[in-house]
């Protein structure tokens, strides 16, 4: 199994271009999130889904869309790049127990993207 | 959201135990803690998830007093392979969603020879 794959690694933006990042994971779980990291300030979510064809908004969702048409993916759009996008951005998923939860979240190798 | 506060740095040297704390005051009730363990220019991996008392597994234990508003992951006889930054993550996931899940902000933990 590849886990989580993160697309593309690296990439670098001009203010106002848009772009996609795309999460895949071949676990199928039900769960999958986008986190963003800067520099002190840990990882922040960002938008996740409970499931295909569902997606919520997390703690910093502004300036982001998001969409899951397939279980095994989970894209991120920013349509309109700004400065204050620059970020590590990481994308998780994760398994729901039967009557239970889990917070044991497999993260991808995450994408390098700077905004100019 | 809980409001959660890590060290920022620790130090510690090979072979001894570590215990890297972190504060949850407004944890709630049916928010779970977990720790994550990241190195340089990789995603976060999972290490060790709790509700209360005491956890262990093959790597680390832990510690969740009875109040839950602080937790403590003990990870025993650290080798230099164990630097790395160390996650606090405190929420509920489960099918009712996930927005309340809060990462700290993280203990870059160093260890020397």
């Amino acid at each position: 199994n590849a886990g989580v794959t993160q697309t593309p690694k690296f990439r670098v933006l001009k203010t106002g271009q848009s772009m996609t990042l795309l999460c895949a994971q071949d676990m199928n779980h039900e769960y999958m999130y986008w986190y963003r990291q800067d520099p002190g300030m840990g990882l922040r979510l960002i938008h996740y889904s409970v499931g295909e064809g569902t997606t919520a908004k997390g703690e910093v969702p502004d300036g982001y869309n998001v969409s899951r048409l397939k279980k095994q993916n989970f894209l991120l759009g920013l349509e309109s790049a700004a400065p204050s996008q620059t970020s590590v951005y990481f994308c998780a998923s994760s398994y729901l127990l039967a009557g239970g939860t889990s917070n044991e979240q497999y993260f991808g190798p995450g994408t390098r993207l700077t905004v100019t | 959201l809980a409001k959660i506060t890590q060290p920022i740095s620790m130090d510690s040297y090979e072979g001894q135990e570590v215990n890297i704390t972190c504060s949850h005051n407004n944890i709630a009730t049916n928010d779970y803690i977990t720790w994550y363990q990241q190195f340089p220019s990789q995603g976060p991996r999972f290490i060790i998830q709790g509700y209360k008392t005491k956890v262990t597994n093959e790597v680390a234990s832990l510690f969740i007093p009875a109040d839950r508003k602080s937790s403590t992951l003990s990870l025993p006889r650290v080798s230099l392979s164990d630097t790395a930054v160390y996650y606090c993550l405190v929420g509920e996931r489960s099918g009712g969603g996930a927005d309340g899940l809060t990462f700290g902000k993280g203990t870059h933990l160093i260890i020397q020879p």
